[in-house]
């Protein structure tokens, strides 16, 4: 599985746009990107998946440069409920999907 | 998105004891489940992948003996925590997938053992 390196920590305000990017240069051709968000105590959740271009959803957009060795995880007007741990995974879902978690960025909103 | 349960939530053992935490597909069915473990303030580190009807695959350092994985049907696995001890107490999290290539994993909500 291609190793994967995020900030630890990000602080950011109600309302902005927060931007986390991962790195991921050995990335293999058959990888997918996943972002996954965990609160304390909690499961994660997915909230985004891609392998090139952009991807957005009703949470997130997912941007992923032409040569695939980084991405970034953009969480439009964030709101305080928005603090926890975010996950970037990358990996072969044809293959094996065995999930590997890196540290995480801790993301921490303040009103 | 599909649910995954765990149970219990929490659940709080003697020394020396076992210890059944039950891993469900609620509304799929789940060809492959994994098992985490996650100690406070740090991350999701996996611990075996179980097929469904046959036996787990675990990773490097993890005691099959020790953390017994079941997974006889395509909607549940199981993890028992064999004679458990203080340094088991943890944070243990399932996920499941359904088995189509391009399906996300999905995360039950965790289970707090705490063994005294």
């Amino acid at each position: 599985l291609a190793k994967t390196t995020q900030p630890i920590s990000m602080d950011s305000y109600e309302g902005q746009e927060v931007n986390i990017t991962c790195s991921h240069n050995n990335i293999a051709t058959n990888d997918y990107i996943t972002w996954y968000q965990q609160f304390p105590s909690q499961g994660p959740r997915f909230i985004i998946q891609g392998y090139k271009t952009k991807v957005t959803n009703e949470v997130a957009s997912l941007f992923i440069p032409a040569d695939r060795k980084s991405s970034t995880l953009s969480l439009p007007r964030v709101s305080l409920s928005d603090t926890a741990v975010y996950y970037c995974l990358v990996g072969d879902l044809l293959i094996d999907y065995k999930l590997s978690f890196g540290a995480g960025t801790t993301v921490t909103v303040r009103a | 998105g599909a649910v995954v349960s765990q149970h219990p939530s929490r659940v709080i053992c003697k020394s020396g004891t076992s210890v059944k935490i039950e891993c469900r597909s609620l509304d799929f069915q789940a060809t492959t489940m994994f098992w985490y473990r996650q100690f406070p303030k740090q991350s999701l580190m996996l611990m075996a992948t179980s097929n469904e009807g046959s036996k787990a695959t675990y990773e490097q350092g993890v005691e099959k003996d020790k953390f017994l994985i079941n997974h006889a049907s395509l909607t549940l696995s199981t993890l028992t925590v064999t004679s458990a001890h203080p340094e088991d107490s943890s944070f243990y999290i399932c996920s499941a997938r359904e088995g189509r290539e391009d399906t996300e994993a999905f995360f039950g909500q965790g289970t707090r053992l705490t063994v005294v």
